[in-house]
């Protein structure tokens, strides 16, 4: 167990639709990314925050939009979605910007129909 | 720009064989190195890291990993495999700060069978 936990664990939704995907970090952990794992596109990062404040965008759609909270607790909307939107999505947190390695969430499978 | 390439989609090999997971990268300057293995329908698992030192890196499970500059490779070592190793392996690159930019780019990832 890494200590990254996310929920939902699995979401069904149908095309057009908007979700939020919940992420907590590890206990004192102040860095939040979010990736995107699907057969055709592998591991992609989406976007991170850290303490707070977004730090680094990566393959992110318009479509998506995240935020950390206060409490360091994070959210991944995901909006007008698209068939193309099923995939696992990733939450991770690390202890500092620098050398620190990434644990991850158990991820969250998004399912559109 | 940063990228990271795992040559082989599959790796099999016998029980109590060594075992090898190339991974090659490319960084504009000094590289943060790590290998995670994925079990199925789980997250990604930290096995070790290379920062800087000893190019010979321990990490879980007897995994180890050899950083080579010249030949920019981080190849994923074991020398015994189990049964149990059978997962999907994944190499990760990052430039050492330089700026805002912190997050790891994969390579494709390799799946190990470990044949009983």
């Amino acid at each position: 167990d890494s200590g990254v936990t996310q929920t939902p664990k699995h979401l069904i939704t149908a095309t057009g639709q908007r979700v939020t995907l919940r992420c907590s970090p590890r206990s004192g952990d102040l860095s939040v990314y979010w990736y995107q794992q699907s057969l055709d596109q592998g591991l992609q990062f989406l976007i991170q925050y850290y303490n707070g404040e977004e730090r680094a965008k990566g393959n992110i759609l318009e479509r998506f939009s995240a935020q950390q909270f206060p409490d360091l607790h994070s959210e991944l909307n995901l909006s007008s979605l698209e068939l193309g939107d099923s995939a696992l999505y990733f939450c991770a947190s690390s202890a500092r910007q620098g050398t620190a390695e990434q644990f991850f969430g158990p991820g969250t499978r998004l399912t559109v129909l | 720009a940063q990228s990271v390439a795992q040559p082989e989609d599959q790796v099999n090999v016998a029980e109590g064989n060594p075992l090898t997971v190339k991974c090659t990268y490319s960084v504009s300057g000094n590289p943060y190195l790590f290998w995670y293995v994925q079990y199925p329908n789980r997250g990604l698992q930290f096995l070790l890291k290379y920062i800087t030192g000893d190019n010979l890196v321990k990490g879980s499970y007897g995994f180890e990993a050899e950083f080579n500059k010249s030949q920019t490779s981080f190849h994923l070592k074991k020398p015994s495999a189990l049964v149990s190793d059978s997962a999907l392996y994944f190499c990760a690159v990052r430039d050492k700060p330089n700026g805002s930019a912190r997050q790891l780019t994969f390579g494709s990832g390799t799946q190990l069978t470990v044949l009983p």
